[in-house]
């Protein structure tokens, strides 16, 4: 079975940083398109990042573009994501998100997501 | 940038059949994608491409894409189908992806 397991969040103060991983298992990782989806409490889902099955395309969405990197090692089939300068807005949980083959961001698996919360 | 708009909730008895739009420019050219999301739990995948399920989702969910409104159907609604729905689209003007607001789904 896919599994994707994150960690790393915690509470940060603002400006602060953090560094979220995921752990992927049960499918062949170095095959997949990867992306970081965020939930704040209450609220929808909003799309952060996406990286391409290699690492060298990445693509942010404007709410984190300039504070967040994201980034993969296939050999240890694992997801990252290096947030920087954070705000009380970017609370929220980070969900690690498998994009399945084909086009059109079809996203087939999503971890349980871990819990980022900024504040001081 | 492009825009994905849902209903913040939808009512519907047990047993009726529920729909769930999701608007945006011209989207009959994007494929769409649903999420299911329980009370603490992650997202699931339970349309594809418009109109496809995953296995193991049942065939009482089923979509449309059609002018500028998607639609979710869940037939025979159940009080298991409360839930918050997501649509979803890659926008390939600004390669990014976009999701609706969420709508939830009360079962009366």
């Amino acid at each position: 079975d896919v599994q994707l397991v994150e960690s790393g969040g915690g509470l940060v103060r603002p400006g602060g940083s953090l560094r979220l991983s995921c752990a992927a298992s049960g499918f062949t990782f170095v095959n997949y398109e990867m992306n970081w989806v965020r939930q704040a409490p209450g609220k929808g889902l909003e799309w952060v990042a996406y990286i391409d099955s290699g690492g060298s395309r990445l693509v942010y969405a404007d709410c984190m573009r300039g504070r967040v990197t994201i980034s993969r090692d296939n050999a240890k089939n694992s997801l990252f994501l290096q947030m920087r300068s954070l705000r009380v807005e970017d609370t929220a949980r980070y969900y690690c998100v498998r994009e399945a083959e084909g086009a059109g961001a079809n996203f087939d698996s999503w971890g349980q997501g871990t819990l980022v919360t900024v504040s001081s | 940038s492009y825009v994905l708009t849902q209903p913040p909730s939808v009512s519907v008895a047990p047993g009726k059949t529920a729909t769930i739009t999701c608007g945006g420019d011209n989207i009959r050219v994007k494929s769409v994608h649903w999420f299911q999301q329980r009370p603490g739990q992650a997202p699931l995948l339970i349309i594809y491409y418009d109109s496809l399920r995953p296995s193991g989702i049942s065939d009482r969910i089923s979509g449309s894409n059609s002018g500028n409104t998607a639609t979710l159907t869940i037939s025979r609604v159940e009080t298991g189908d409360e839930a918050d729905y997501h649509c979803q689209v890659w926008d390939s003007s600004s390669r990014h992806v976009v999701f609706g607001g969420g709508t939830k789904l009360t079962v009366l």
